[in-house]
């Protein structure tokens, strides 16, 4: 069974730093990963998908890689803002359809 | 946001009664998911759905059944809700784009069993 996991649980950094969250997983028979971010109360919504041939997608100032072969994926950040505040999660596809998701990480961006 | 909507958004009940959530599209996707989460583990996949009366089981899927008799709806039922089984539940699609599957979110329902 995949297992995902997000270090750290917590992050607290102050306005205008670059940063970096991770994600690492057990198993690297996937098809793809797929990062998100969740706000309080809210549901979540999909950031970057990065498909299991590529090694990086960039959105704006994220930019997401993945190292299948050593089961991780990292989100870059950068010139961080409050607005990012929020807890960012990573999940991987894996065989079938199913996707497996890591427990996150919450941001805070310190004005 | 894909069109998915989540009914009802909250909900309280009493322990032993039966609970049914609803998860609406409106894109025609073939693939719909039911996820619970709790805090310190993340998103966990209760069952999900290939198409209409094609259902499968997730990694939790003890206690909870479900249904799609058309293709905009996926209902989860409790059968007798327990107080385990309070959780925020969401609702997914996945979209194939490019030849890959993609995960789109409802806003979830928070349901709270007394």
């Amino acid at each position: 069974k995949q297992e995902v996991t997000q270090i750290p649980a917590a992050l607290s950094v102050p306005e205008g730093e670059n940063l970096v969250l991770n994600c690492s997983f057990t198993d690297s028979a996937i098809y793809n990963l797929q990062w998100f971010r969740q706000d309080p109360g809210k549901g979540l919504t999909s950031l970057l998908l990065i498909q299991s041939s590529q090694r990086e997608q960039t959105s704006g100032r994220l930019n997401a890689s993945l190292d299948k072969s050593s089961g991780r994926s990292t989100l870059y950040i950068a010139a961080s803002q409050p607005g990012d505040s929020a807890t960012y999660l990573c999940a991987v596809r894996s065989t079938g359809n199913q996707f497996y998701f890591g427990t996150g990480t919450s941001l805070t961006v310190i004005p | 946001d894909a069109g998915i909507t989540q009914s009802p958004r909250h909900k309280v009940t009493e322990t032993g009664t039966p609970v049914t959530l609803r998860c609406h599209q409106t894109e025609n996707h073939r693939y719909m998911y039911w996820y619970r989460q709790d805090p310190g583990h993340g998103l966990r996949l209760i069952h999900y759905s290939y198409g209409v009366k094609d259902t499968d089981k997730g990694e939790v899927s003890d206690g909870y059944s479900v249904s799609r008799s058309k293709t905009e709806d996926f209902l989860l039922t409790l059968e007798s809700a327990t107080s385990s089984q309070t959780s925020v539940y969401f609702c997914a699609i996945s979209e194939n784009s490019g030849g890959y599957e993609t995960q789109y979110f409802g806003p979830g329902t928070r349901l709270l069993v007394l």
